[in-house]
């Protein structure tokens, strides 16, 4: 099994440029998340999704919107993009709900530069 | 709500001395707990969690943790020191809650980090 995979690794956008960043997970997960970490922050949940079809809002919602159409795949798209969305992106999956103890599995980042 | 604080942002020991890095979280109901471990330009890997039972708690490459409830704490120790364990460590909380509990069901809640530095 892969894991979770994340494109493009690394990218830089010009203020005002969109972009999708693209997760795939292999592991038949339910639950999948977005998260930023920026130095000396942690991590912030941007987004998460329970199921196909379903998603909500993180920590950080703004300036970012997802889909989910299947089970495998959960993108993130970077509207009308802002030096403040430079960071590191992070995708997640895990089998169930993480209020049952499940730890949720990570895929390689995608560093943003926003100039 | 849950906060979890990590004592140090920037731990150095030397190579073959002991590795103790802290974690301390606050939740009225003691949470599941997660230590993850993240080495350069790579992503996230679990080194262990707690969830019941045996309040120490194995995992890879060494490391333990030991859920301590009457002092908030769930701090990371390894025996002794290699160079590969440089690396950012970030303790994890997730609160127990059933199903139906509405968005506490996904909620994982991260410290800040701790860079663990080893010197030759």
């Amino acid at each position: 099994n892969a894991g979770v995979t994340q494109t493009p690794k690394f990218r830089i956008l010009k203020i005002g440029q969109s972009m999708t960043l693209q997760c795939t997970q292999d592991m038949n997960h339910n639950y999948m998340y977005w998260y930023r970490q920026d130095p000396g922050m942690g991590l912030k949940l941007i987004y998460y999704s329970v199921g196909a079809g379903i998603t909500d809002k993180g920590e950080v919602p703004n300036g970012y919107n997802v889909s989910r159409s299947t089970t495998e795949d959960f993108p993130l798209r970077l509207e009308l993009a802002a030096p403040s969305q430079t960071s590191v992106y992070f995708c997640a999956s895990s089998r169930t709900r993480t209020g049952a103890g499940y730890e949720q599995y990570f895929g390689p980042g995608t560093r943003l530069t926003v100039t | 709500a849950q906060s979890v604080t990590q004592l140090g942002s920037h731990v150095s020991v030397s190579e073959g001395a002991l590795v103790l890095l802290r974690c301390n979280y606050s939740s009225s109901v003691p949470p599941y707990l997660f230590w993850y471990v993240q080495y350069p330009n790579q992503g996230l890997q679990l080194l262990l969690k707690y969830t019941t039972g045996a309040t120490l708690v194995k995992g890879i490459n060494g490391f333990e943790a030991e859920f301590k409830k009457s002092e908030t704490s769930f701090h990371l120790t390894k025996p002794s020191a290699h160079m590969s364990d440089a690396a950012e460590y970030f303790c994890a909380v997730s609160p127990r809650v059933e199903i139906g509990s509405g968005g506490s069901n996904y909620k994982l809640t991260f410290g800040k980090g701790t860079l663990l530095t080893v010197n030759p």
